[in-house]
Protein backbone atom coordinates (compact mmCIF):
# COMPACT_ATOMS: atom_id res chain seq x y z
CA UNK A 1 0.00 0.00 0.00
CA UNK A 2 0.69 3.84 -0.24
CA UNK A 3 1.85 3.82 3.39
CA UNK A 4 1.07 2.09 6.87
CA UNK A 5 -2.17 1.51 7.44
CA UNK A 6 -3.70 0.85 11.10
CA UNK A 7 -7.02 -0.05 12.00
CA UNK A 8 -9.42 0.29 13.85
CA UNK A 9 -7.73 4.51 14.17
CA UNK A 10 -10.40 4.64 17.52
CA UNK A 11 -11.21 1.51 19.81
CA UNK A 12 -13.31 2.16 23.49
CA UNK A 13 -13.38 -0.89 25.00
CA UNK A 14 -14.46 -1.73 28.35
CA UNK A 15 -12.30 -3.01 31.11
CA UNK A 16 -11.75 -6.52 31.26
CA UNK A 17 -11.95 -7.09 27.48
CA UNK A 18 -9.53 -7.82 24.88
CA UNK A 19 -9.10 -6.08 21.80
CA UNK A 20 -7.12 -6.12 18.72
CA UNK A 21 -5.19 -3.63 16.85
CA UNK A 22 -4.06 -4.42 13.38
CA UNK A 23 -1.33 -3.11 11.15
CA UNK A 24 -0.75 -3.24 7.39
CA UNK A 25 3.16 -2.16 6.74
CA UNK A 26 4.22 -0.56 3.43
CA UNK A 27 4.95 -3.82 1.09
CA UNK A 28 8.07 -4.90 0.78
CA UNK A 29 8.78 -3.83 4.24
CA UNK A 30 11.05 -6.45 6.50
CA UNK A 31 10.97 -4.52 9.45
CA UNK A 32 7.97 -3.79 11.58
CA UNK A 33 7.84 -2.06 14.85
CA UNK A 34 4.99 -1.08 17.55
CA UNK A 35 4.71 1.87 20.05
CA UNK A 36 2.72 2.94 22.50
CA UNK A 37 2.35 6.95 23.06
CA UNK A 38 0.66 8.49 26.16
CA UNK A 39 1.18 11.58 27.47
CA UNK A 40 4.73 12.71 28.89
CA UNK A 41 6.12 9.11 27.75
CA UNK A 42 7.36 9.54 24.16
CA UNK A 43 7.21 6.11 22.19
CA UNK A 44 7.41 3.66 24.33
CA UNK A 45 9.27 0.55 22.33
CA UNK A 46 6.54 -2.69 22.71
CA UNK A 47 8.06 -4.86 20.20
CA UNK A 48 9.65 -5.40 16.71
CA UNK A 49 9.31 -7.83 13.97
CA UNK A 50 12.24 -8.97 11.38
CA UNK A 51 10.11 -10.50 8.97
CA UNK A 52 7.47 -12.59 10.62
CA UNK A 53 10.26 -13.23 13.70
CA UNK A 54 10.76 -10.94 16.54
CA UNK A 55 14.39 -10.38 17.24
CA UNK A 56 13.36 -7.76 20.40
CA UNK A 57 9.79 -8.38 22.73
CA UNK A 58 11.53 -6.71 25.93
CA UNK A 59 8.98 -3.88 25.66
CA UNK A 60 6.05 -5.64 25.94
CA UNK A 61 4.72 -4.50 29.57
CA UNK A 62 3.19 -6.94 30.93
CA UNK A 63 1.96 -10.94 29.71
CA UNK A 64 -1.70 -9.53 28.55
CA UNK A 65 -0.04 -8.12 25.77
CA UNK A 66 1.15 -10.17 22.51
CA UNK A 67 1.42 -9.61 19.10
CA UNK A 68 2.43 -11.97 15.60
CA UNK A 69 2.97 -11.07 12.21
CA UNK A 70 1.99 -13.13 9.19
CA UNK A 71 3.22 -13.72 6.11
CA UNK A 72 6.05 -10.60 6.81
CA UNK A 73 2.92 -8.43 6.71
CA UNK A 74 0.28 -7.64 8.38
CA UNK A 75 0.94 -8.09 12.06
CA UNK A 76 -1.85 -7.70 14.99
CA UNK A 77 -1.20 -6.64 18.61
CA UNK A 78 -3.68 -8.08 20.74
CA UNK A 79 -3.86 -6.46 24.43
CA UNK A 80 -5.84 -9.22 26.78
CA UNK A 81 -8.38 -8.40 29.70
CA UNK A 82 -7.35 -4.41 29.37
CA UNK A 83 -6.94 -2.10 32.56
CA UNK A 84 -7.37 1.47 31.93
CA UNK A 85 -3.46 1.99 32.16
CA UNK A 86 -3.44 0.61 28.58
CA UNK A 87 -5.02 3.35 27.39
CA UNK A 88 -2.85 5.28 24.87
CA UNK A 89 -2.20 5.63 21.28
CA UNK A 90 -0.70 2.50 19.80
CA UNK A 91 1.63 3.35 16.47
CA UNK A 92 2.80 0.80 13.90
CA UNK A 93 5.94 1.60 11.57
CA UNK A 94 7.86 -0.29 9.13
CA UNK A 95 10.90 -0.26 7.28
CA UNK A 96 13.12 -1.60 4.76
CA UNK A 97 15.26 -2.51 7.12
CA UNK A 98 16.95 -1.25 10.18
CA UNK A 99 19.22 1.41 8.44
CA UNK A 100 16.44 3.18 6.62
CA UNK A 101 13.92 5.33 7.51
CA UNK A 102 10.76 4.08 9.29
CA UNK A 103 7.43 4.96 7.94
CA UNK A 104 4.57 5.49 10.96
CA UNK A 105 0.75 4.94 10.65
CA UNK A 106 -1.92 7.64 12.37
CA UNK A 107 -2.39 4.71 14.98
CA UNK A 108 -4.90 3.86 16.65
CA UNK A 109 -6.65 5.63 20.09
CA UNK A 110 -7.49 2.95 22.53
CA UNK A 111 -9.58 3.74 25.32
CA UNK A 112 -10.81 1.34 28.27
CA UNK A 113 -13.57 2.32 30.22
CA UNK B 1 20.46 -2.72 25.02
CA UNK B 2 20.38 0.77 23.18
CA UNK B 3 18.61 3.70 24.96
CA UNK B 4 17.84 7.64 24.04
CA UNK B 5 18.05 10.53 26.55
CA UNK B 6 16.51 14.15 25.75
CA UNK B 7 17.22 15.87 29.06
CA UNK B 8 14.64 18.58 28.00
CA UNK B 9 11.30 18.34 28.17
CA UNK B 10 10.34 21.54 26.88
CA UNK B 11 11.71 24.85 25.08
CA UNK B 12 10.52 27.74 24.49
CA UNK B 13 12.40 29.62 21.66
CA UNK B 14 11.72 33.33 20.17
CA UNK B 15 10.97 33.31 16.24
CA UNK B 16 14.20 33.90 14.54
CA UNK B 17 16.02 32.80 17.24
CA UNK B 18 18.94 29.52 17.21
CA UNK B 19 17.56 26.37 18.45
CA UNK B 20 19.37 23.52 19.34
CA UNK B 21 17.91 20.11 21.23
CA UNK B 22 19.65 18.02 22.70
CA UNK B 23 19.71 14.25 22.15
CA UNK B 24 22.18 11.60 24.20
CA UNK B 25 22.05 7.95 23.47
CA UNK B 26 23.72 4.58 24.83
CA UNK B 27 24.66 1.58 22.32
CA UNK B 28 27.61 -0.56 22.30
CA UNK B 29 28.33 -0.78 18.34
CA UNK B 30 28.22 1.90 15.56
CA UNK B 31 24.80 3.93 16.13
CA UNK B 32 21.76 4.61 13.68
CA UNK B 33 20.45 8.39 14.77
CA UNK B 34 17.25 9.56 14.03
CA UNK B 35 15.46 12.78 14.17
CA UNK B 36 11.65 12.92 13.96
CA UNK B 37 9.08 15.52 14.26
CA UNK B 38 5.41 15.31 15.65
CA UNK B 39 3.01 18.20 15.19
CA UNK B 40 -0.34 18.53 16.53
CA UNK B 41 -2.43 15.95 15.21
CA UNK B 42 -0.38 15.01 12.61
CA UNK B 43 2.08 11.67 12.43
CA UNK B 44 5.92 11.04 13.10
CA UNK B 45 8.02 12.08 10.25
CA UNK B 46 11.46 12.10 9.37
CA UNK B 47 13.45 14.99 9.59
CA UNK B 48 16.87 13.95 9.13
CA UNK B 49 19.15 10.49 10.25
CA UNK B 50 23.08 9.31 10.37
CA UNK B 51 24.48 6.44 9.50
CA UNK B 52 27.86 7.02 8.54
CA UNK B 53 30.23 9.07 7.17
CA UNK B 54 30.04 12.98 7.88
CA UNK B 55 29.37 13.37 11.35
CA UNK B 56 27.35 16.75 10.05
CA UNK B 57 23.66 15.75 8.36
CA UNK B 58 21.55 18.07 6.73
CA UNK B 59 17.84 17.24 7.19
CA UNK B 60 14.20 18.45 5.73
CA UNK B 61 13.01 22.09 7.00
CA UNK B 62 16.79 23.62 7.56
CA UNK B 63 17.79 21.37 10.65
CA UNK B 64 20.82 19.76 10.78
CA UNK B 65 22.24 17.58 13.63
CA UNK B 66 25.59 16.70 14.70
CA UNK B 67 27.27 13.27 15.31
CA UNK B 68 29.72 13.39 18.60
CA UNK B 69 30.62 9.55 19.24
CA UNK B 70 33.03 10.98 21.95
CA UNK B 71 30.40 12.92 23.61
CA UNK B 72 27.16 10.35 22.66
CA UNK B 73 25.54 12.84 21.25
CA UNK B 74 23.09 13.73 18.36
CA UNK B 75 21.94 17.30 18.58
CA UNK B 76 19.34 18.93 16.41
CA UNK B 77 20.00 22.93 15.02
CA UNK B 78 18.39 25.17 13.40
CA UNK B 79 20.03 28.72 12.51
CA UNK B 80 16.31 30.87 12.77
CA UNK B 81 13.40 28.97 13.96
CA UNK B 82 10.19 29.31 12.33
CA UNK B 83 6.39 29.68 14.18
CA UNK B 84 5.71 26.58 12.00
CA UNK B 85 8.57 24.23 13.67
CA UNK B 86 6.94 24.60 17.14
CA UNK B 87 5.89 20.20 17.72
CA UNK B 88 7.41 17.70 19.54
CA UNK B 89 10.87 16.39 18.48
CA UNK B 90 12.08 12.87 18.98
CA UNK B 91 15.52 11.30 18.72
CA UNK B 92 16.05 7.60 17.74
CA UNK B 93 18.49 5.03 17.94
CA UNK B 94 18.90 2.03 15.78
CA UNK B 95 22.19 0.17 15.15
CA UNK B 96 24.15 -1.86 12.97
CA UNK B 97 23.86 -5.16 15.26
CA UNK B 98 21.52 -7.60 13.69
CA UNK B 99 17.96 -7.30 15.60
CA UNK B 100 18.27 -3.86 16.95
CA UNK B 101 14.81 -1.81 17.29
CA UNK B 102 14.25 1.26 16.70
CA UNK B 103 14.40 3.07 20.49
CA UNK B 104 12.94 6.95 20.96
CA UNK B 105 13.17 9.30 23.58
CA UNK B 106 10.50 10.76 25.51
CA UNK B 107 10.48 13.84 23.01
CA UNK B 108 10.43 17.56 23.33
CA UNK B 109 7.95 19.68 23.17
CA UNK B 110 8.96 23.11 21.25
CA UNK B 111 7.01 26.26 21.38
CA UNK B 112 8.04 29.09 19.53
CA UNK B 113 7.20 32.33 20.77
CA UNK B 114 6.72 36.12 18.39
Amino acid sequence: GAGVSQSPSNKVTEKGKDVELRCDPISGHTALYWYRQSLGQGLEFLIYFQGNSAPDKSGLPSDRFSAERTGGSVSTLTIQRTQQEDSAVYLCASSFSTDTEAFFGQGTRLTVV
Amino acid sequence: AQSVTQPDIHITVSEGASLELRCNYSYGATPYLFWYVQSPGQGLQLLLKYFSGDTLVQGIKGFEAEFKRSQSSFNLRKPSVHWSDAAEYFCAVGGEQAGTALIFGKGTTLSVSS
